[in-house]
């Protein structure tokens, strides 16, 4: 069964140091998804992106915060400049552009930890 | 979004038939309910969703009323490993997925 990847697993960094979080979305899919969860806390989303853009962000998406599907399978979320409260675990999703609803499917997570 | 409520945890035992309601009293004519199951430490994994009426799928079953102001996940028994957080969510089309603090099970022997 396709299944959509993330690495690392797990990125430790120092606070003011930027991460670049990796996502291998499931290869026909065209709609790609940011989300992340706190420790103990709810998934929020983080930003949605279809045709090379953008399509929605959430206030937590700050300029700090940037995406990009640079060779058509990656899906990468960069912070340019983490800070404490950044530390989470970060989910990718991917969805397919078939008509009619589908679901999303969401990789396994990197654990971002900033010290 | 239309916002969902749904009960903040639920113990049951392994063999037993669990249903977690969920209201959702201002859904949106173009809304799917959807419902999402979360192990620790482990992205969110689509269960099943639905329009209105009941849909069965292997894994569970889902309820909902002609008003589609609520609906409900019956997962039918339970073993040890189906102890996990279930969210209950609700979009349309394309959009972004808002989770709430979804409904803790726990299974026990």
């Amino acid at each position: 069964e396709p299944e959509v990847t993330q690495t690392p697993s797990h990125q430790v960094t120092q606070m003011g140091q930027e991460v670049i979080l990796r996502c291998v979305p499931i290869s026909n899919h065209l709609y790609f998804y940011w989300y992340r969860q706190i420790l103990g806390q709810k998934v929020e989303f983080l930003v949605s992106f279809y045709n090379n853009e953008i399509s929605e962000k959430s206030e937590i998406f700050d300029d700090q915060f940037s995406v990009e599907r640079p060779d058509g399978s990656n899906f990468t979320l960069k912070i340019r400049s983490t800070k404490l409260e950044d530390s989470a675990m970060y989910f990718c999703a991917s969805r397919g552009g078939l008509a009619g609803y589908n679901e999303q499917f969401f990789g396994p997570g990197t654990r971002l930890t900033v010290l | 979004l239309a916002k969902t409520t749904q009960p903040i945890s639920m113990d049951s035992y392994e063999g037993q038939e669990v249903n977690i309601t969920c209201s959702h009293n201002n859904i949106a004519t173009n809304d799917y309910i959807t419902w999402y199951q979360q192990f620790p430490s482990q992205g969110p994994r689509f269960i099943i969703q639905g329009y209105k009426t009941k849909v069965t799928n292997e894994v569970a079953s889902l309820f909902i009323p002609a008003d589609r102001k609520s609906s409900t996940l019956s997962l039918p028994r339970v073993s040890l490993s189906d102890t996990a957080v279930y969210y209950c969510l609700l979009s349309g089309g394309y959009n972004k997925l808002i989770f709430g603090a979804g409904t803790r099970l726990a299974v026990h022997p």
